[in-house]
């Protein structure tokens, strides 16, 4: 089975820039996460979808940062414009459901910004 | 809100010794317990997880039980080997029978580094 696929693997742009991630979820995962990684900090949820309707996007700075999830399977997070404390990785998770099911992370991607 | 806090790191040890990594909650309700490990240039993987208290969660040598009385999740291995090191990270989900959503919220995570 393929696992969470997540692209670019790494970014470099200047602050004031835009950027766009994508994954791609676990085929049939109903349930797609994500996180944002600062370095030496745990991921911090940024938004969760369930099929293609957010269900919490408390976190997420929404004057920049902006994520769908078009036909309830891939997703892009878009960040515009990047600003240096921006710098973290980016991993997208996806699951079977809510509730106590495992989430599967992808590779995360990993944003920096000068 | 929920939060987990993990023991300050990193931890050096040296193969076959004993491994505590400590780990404490908060949170309403009964929450889901993991133990997540990142190995060096790898993306993030359930370690292990308890659903309930007083459940033990196992995998690869590592176990953690929960233990609702403490409100801790301790992550022990018996015998550590070089190819343990690793960033683990402690993680709480909220119960779904308070509404909450099953997002998790992570610890800081702690370096583990084992010599031969």
């Amino acid at each position: 089975e393929a696992g969470v696929a997540q692209s670019p693997r790494y970014k470099i742009i200047e602050k004031r820039q835009s950027v766009a991630f994508w994954c791609n979820p676990i085929s049939g995962h109903a349930t797609l996460y994500w996180y944002q990684q600062i370095l030496g900090q745990g991921p911090k949820l940024l938004i969760q979808f369930q099929n293609n309707g957010v269900v919490d996007d408390s976190q997420l700075p929404k004057d920049r940062f902006s994520a769908e999830r078009l036909k309830g399977v891939d997703s892009t997070l878009k960040i515009q414009p990047a600003k240096l404390e921006d710098s973290a990785v980016y991993l997208c998770a996806s699951s079977a459901g809510t509730g106590a099911y495992e989430q599967y992370f992808g590779p995360g991607t990993r944003l920096t910004v000068t | 809100g929920n939060s987990v806090t993990q023991m300050e790191g990193p931890v050096t040890l040296s193969e076959e010794a004993f491994l505590t990594i400590n780990c404490t909650y908060t949170a309403t309700g009964y929450p889901s317990l993991f133990w997540y490990v990142q190995y060096p240039g790898e993306g993030l993987q359930l370690l292990l997880k308890a659903t309930k208290a007083d459940d033990k969660g196992s995998n690869k040598g590592f176990e953690a039980t929960y233990r609702k009385e403490t409100t801790s999740f301790h992550l022990e291995k018996g015998s550590v080997q070089v190819s343990d090191s690793a960033v683990y990270f402690c993680a709480l989900s909220a119960s779904p029978l308070t509404g909450a959503n099953s997002k998790l919220t992570f610890g800081k995570g702690i370096t583990l580094s084992v010599r031969p």
